[in-house]
């Protein structure tokens, strides 16, 4: 069974420009996280989808980040315009579904580094 | 509000030694309890999780751990520490706000000493 995709998994930009991550998660989750991770902190939920639709942004800054997840499947995260503080592991996650704690499943991590 | 406590940043032990890192746990009702470990350039990967029932847990790689209500903790033990098992170790508690949402601690960093 395959993973869930992440890329890139390195990224480099300067303040105020913008970045987008990609995440495949395993086939047939309909559930989908994104989280960030801060250096030396635990991984922070930023938004939770339950197939296409939203079922948790209350930790995403809005002004600055949005996400999408067409079709139920693939996800976009993106980050416009970025700041210094952004500079984290964003990871994607997935499981079976919202019900039950299903075990979520992680992906690689994107390394994003703002300069 | 819930939150994971997870004191210790770093440990070192010596290869063959016996590990135990600590997790206190703060949550309103019956948790469910996750350890994660996290290799570098990785992503998290499932030790162990209590949900119910017996409060000894077994997971993989030799790992286990005990959920103790009385002291709000669900520490992750190992009897015999292997070289590969440096990584930083995550404990996390769920759900949160209804919907499967976790709450992760800080991070214990794990070194082995040959």
């Amino acid at each position: 069974e395959a993973g869930v995709a992440q890329s890139p998994r390195y990224k480099i930009i300067e303040k105020r420009q913008s970045v987008a991550f990609w995440c495949n998660p395993i086939s047939g989750h309909a559930t989908l996280y994104w989280y960030q991770q801060i250096l030396g902190q635990g991984p922070k939920l930023l938004i939770q989808f339950q197939n296409n639709g939203v079922v948790d942004d209350s930790q995403l800054p809005k002004d600055r980040f949005s996400a999408e997840r067409l079709k139920g499947v693939d996800s976009t995260l993106k980050i416009q315009p970025a700041k210094l503080e952004d500079s984290a592991v964003y990871l994607c996650a997935s499981s079976l579904s919202t019900q039950g704690n299903y075990e979520q499943y992680f992906g690689p991590g994107t390394r994003l580094t703002v300069t | 509000a819930q939150s994971v406590t997870q004191p210790d940043i770093h440990i070192t032990v010596s290869e063959g030694a016996s590990l135990e890192l600590r997790c206190n746990y703060s949550y309103g009702a019956t948790p469910y309890l996750f350890w994660y470990v996290q290799s570098p350039g990785q992503g998290l990967q499932l030790l162990l999780k209590y949900f119910s029932g017996d409060t000894l847990v077994q997971g993989i790689k030799g790992f286990e751990a005990e959920f103790k209500r009385s002291q709000s903790s669900f520490n992750l033990r190992k009897p015999s520490v292997h070289w590969s098992d440096a990584a930083e170790y995550f404990c996390a508690v769920g759900p949160s706000g209804g919907y499967n949402k976790l709450i992760f601690g800080a991070g214990t960093r794990l070194a082995v000493h040959p």
